[in-house]
C-alpha cells in the first residue's frame, strides 16, 4: 500500500509557481522520495528523486525538511502543458515503492 | 531513448477468455512491472520481476499470472477474464544496480486499455 498522502487535486494559473506537498510520516531511514508525472493517455514519467534537503533539475525542485516526514515538489512558472497527475512515492532498493492516487494538477489560462 | 512497448493500445475480450498482454523493453533492464490503473485508485502493482523466470506478487495479484522467459519480455496473463478486470494496464521497466533497486527510475509503456464484456 502507498505510504504517502497527497491532495487529490489542485488548480493553478499559467505563470504561477506550484507546490505539491506529500506526507510520509512513516518514512524509513533508507527510503528515498520520488515524484512521477502522468499526462492523459500516457504512462507516468520520472521527474525527480531525493533523500534529504533540496534537489533541483531542469523540470522541478524537491524540498525535504530535516525530519523527512513530508516533501514538496515545486514547479516554477507552470504552463498549460503541466496539467497532469503527480505521484509521490517513498521506498528503498529492497522495499515497496507504491503509487497512490496522486494529485491532479489543472493549470488554467 | 528507453523504449517500452505494449502489444496493443486497445483490447476487447469476452468474459472467460484467456488474455495475454505483452510488454517488451529494449534497454536491457532487469526489473519489469505490471500495473493496472483505475479512476480514483492510481496505479496498483500486480506483479514485478527482477530477473528472467523470477516473479514477485504485488498488491493485487489475484486473477493474474505472469511469465518472464526472456529478459526483454514480460507477459501478463488473465487466465479467465472477468468484467472487473476492465482497466488500463501499464508495463514498466528499470535497472537493478543494488539489491532489487526498486527505487530506480521506472520507464513506462503507453498502456493497454482492456475491456472485458
Amino acid at each position: 500500500l502507498a505510504k504517502t498522502t497527497q491532495p487529490i487535486s489542485m488548480d493553478s494559473y499559467e505563470g504561477q509557481e506550484v507546490n505539491i506537498t506529500c506526507s510520509h510520516n512513516n518514512i524509513a531511514t533508507n527510503d528515498y522520495i520520488t515524484w512521477y508525472q502522468q499526462f492523459p493517455s500516457q504512462g507516468p514519467r520520472f521527474i525527480i528523486q531525493g533523500y534529504k534537503t533540496k534537489v533541483t533539475n531542469e523540470v522541478a525542485s524537491l524540498f525535504i525538511p530535516a525530519d523527512r516526514k513530508s516533501s514538496t515538489l515545486s514547479l516554477p512558472r507552470v504552463s498549460l502543458s503541466d496539467t497532469a497527475v503527480y505521484y509521490c512515492l517513498v521506498g528503498d532498493n529492497n522495499n515497496d515503492m507504491r503509487f497512490g492516487a496522486g494529485t491532479r494538477l489543472t493549470v488554467k489560462p | 531513448d528507453v523504449k517500452v512497448t505494449q502489444s496493443s493500445r486497445y483490447l476487447v475480450k469476452r468474459t472467460g477468455e484467456k488474455v495475454f498482454l505483452e510488454c517488451v523493453q529494449d534497454m536491457d533492464h532487469e526489473n519489469m512491472f505490471w500495473y493496472r490503473q483505475d479512476p480514483g485508485l492510481g496505479l496498483r502493482l500486480i506483479y514485478f520481476s527482477y530477473d528472467v523466470k523470477m516473479k514477485e506478487k504485488g498488491d493485487i495479484p489475484e486473477g493474474y499470472s505472469v511469465s518472464r522467459e526472456k529478459k526483454e519480455r514480460f507477459s501478463l496473463i488473465l487466465e479467465s477474464a472477468s468484467t472487473n478486470q476492465t482497466s488500463m494496464y501499464l508495463c514498466a521497466s528499470s535497472f537493478r544496480a543494488a539489491g532489487l533497486a526498486l527505487r530506480n527510475e521506472q520507464f513506462f509503456g503507453p498502456g493497454t486499455r482492456l475491456t472485458v464484456l
